[in-house]
């Protein structure tokens, strides 16, 4: 596997299920960053994670739970999604250099389509 | 508050003339700047970038133009080709020491489509 992979591509769940999305990226990056792409809508960041740690958390509600359990892997636990979370989900990641925190290209995967009845 | 602004929701060129992409931002912290291209059911791939010190990138067929004075950049293609149909994102950040780092903003994206 190369670049950064996500699992799975689609997803349809209930309201009441509880899934996870899953990213895993194979660059040798430390900042990894869930998004959120809506029908018409710019790129919305949710998370970012700079070495293992949260170091943001776009005002995301609490039915979106991120987990960093090491550098090349990130997960979005949901559980109670609105038919509005509705999306394509797209993980990405980046290599943080320097003591400024200087910040590369984010390369992204190709996205979970999420769909919620 | 859209900080970055790509106010042409889709671009048609045709095949061999050049395809320009515009993009506007209000943050003056900015001073990074990317483009990502698109294609359906595929994530954003990078295809170039510019830092505010300078004023134009060049990769092959795409350039990058950046006027800070006016907060505006433009991505050309040169030759376009049938290929190059897909969405093009224009991406900014803050990378300076003391600023939002790492946080790309995006535009909404410009769906060209090149026809032959």
């Amino acid at each position: 596997e190369t670049g950064v992979t996500q699992t799975p591509r689609h997803l349809v769940m209930g309201m009441t299920n509880k899934k996870s999305l899953k990213c895993e990226q194979h660059l040798g990056h430390n900042a990894m960053y869930w998004y959120k792409q809506s029908a018409k809508k710019p790129l919305e960041l949710m998370f970012v994670y700079n070495f293992k740690e949260q170091t943001e958390n776009n005002s995301v509600p609490s039915r979106f739970s991120p987990e960093c359990p090491n550098s090349s892997h990130l997960f979005l636990h949901l559980h109670t999604l609105q038919p509005e979370d509705s999306a394509l989900y797209l993980c990405a990641s980046s290599q943080v250099e320097g003591g400024a925190g200087t910040y590369n290209e984010q390369f992204f995967g190709p996205g979970t389509r999420l769909t919620v009845l | 508050d859209q900080q970055v602004k790509q106010n042409s929701p889709s671009l048609s060129v045709q095949e061999g003339r050049i395809s320009i992409l515009n993009c506007d931002y209000t943050n003056s912290m900015f001073d990074y700047f990317l483009w990502y291209k698109k294609y359906p059911a595929e994530g954003p791939t990078f295809l170039i970038s510019i830092s505010s010190i300078k004023d134009k990138n060049e990769d092959g067929r795409f350039t990058v133009f950046l006027n800070k004075s006016a907060k505006h950049l433009s991505l050309h293609i040169v030759p376009s080709q049938p290929g190059d149909s897909a969405v093009y994102f224009c991406a900014a950040s803050a990378r300076r020491k003391g600023s939002t780092l790492g946080r790309l903003y995006f535009g909404r994206g410009t769906q060209l489509t090149v026809w032959p």
